[in-house]
């Protein structure tokens, strides 16, 4: 049981440059979330899901955006890479009354 | 708007030394209060859920209490493999999300 997987582990980027992250949940569950983690400022809520097919803003969603077309995958995308997007990059799932999982996140610099 | 406040930021304990983490927080109506443990390079781990006033949880050497204003995170007799970072979050009564604090990171020395 893989839980909650996220793809890559580690990226540079230029500014201006796009990708994408990928998180992966094999549990079946209907919620998912995307976080940033800075020095000092705790986990930020970016995106979320309530089920597939649904996304919404967070508390900081700007030169952001997400999908979620399966179930199991929550994607998460940068159009144009800006060096204020440096961070690490954190996925979670839960099933409704239940607490949150994370992935292991990804560590994102640009330069 | 909902907030969640830790401390102290970081804290030193010696092997055996018990102490406490206070997170303290504003909530519209609180459906629960969350406890993560978090190690350097992963993801936070889930500890304890918290629901009402009253409400205590013990797991191991931690042992989790709730307030209607704050929760605290005790820890007896800490070992070094108790370093992390601890994580504190709330989720409102009628809301899908969790507001996190910065964290406290703990260090236990032999």
């Amino acid at each position: 049981n893989a839980g909650v997987t996220q793809t890559p582990k580690f990226r540079v980027l230029k500014t201006g440059q796009s990708m994408t992250l990928l998180c992966a949940q094999d549990m079946n569950h209907e919620y998912m979330y995307w976080y940033r983690q800075d020095p000092g400022m705790g986990l930020r809520l970016i995106h979320y899901s309530v089920g597939e097919g649904t996304t919404a803003k967070g508390e900081v969603p700007d030169g952001y955006n997400v999908s979620r077309l399966k179930k199991q995958n929550f994607l998460l995308g940068l159009e144009s890479a800006a060096p204020s997007q440096t961070s690490v990059y954190f996925c979670a799932s839960r099933r409704d009354n239940q607490p949150q999982h994370f992935g292991d996140g990804t560590r994102l610099s640009i330069l | 708007e909902d907030q969640v406040t830790q401390s102290p930021e970081a804290l030193r304990l010696q092997e055996g030394e018990s102490s406490s983490l206070n997170c303290s927080y504003t909530v519209s109506g609180l459906r629960g209060l969350f406890w993560y443990r978090q190690d350097p390079g992963k993801g936070p781990e889930f500890l304890f859920t918290l629901y009402s006033a009253g409400e205590e949880k013990e797991k191991e050497r931690l042992k989790a209490t709730l307030t209607k204003k704050e929760s605290f995170l005790h820890i007896t007799a800490p070992k070094p493999e108790d370093s992390a970072t601890y994580l504190c979050a709330v989720q409102a009564i009628y809301g899908n999300k969790l507001v996190f604090g910065a964290g406290t990171i703990l260090r236990v020395k032999s």
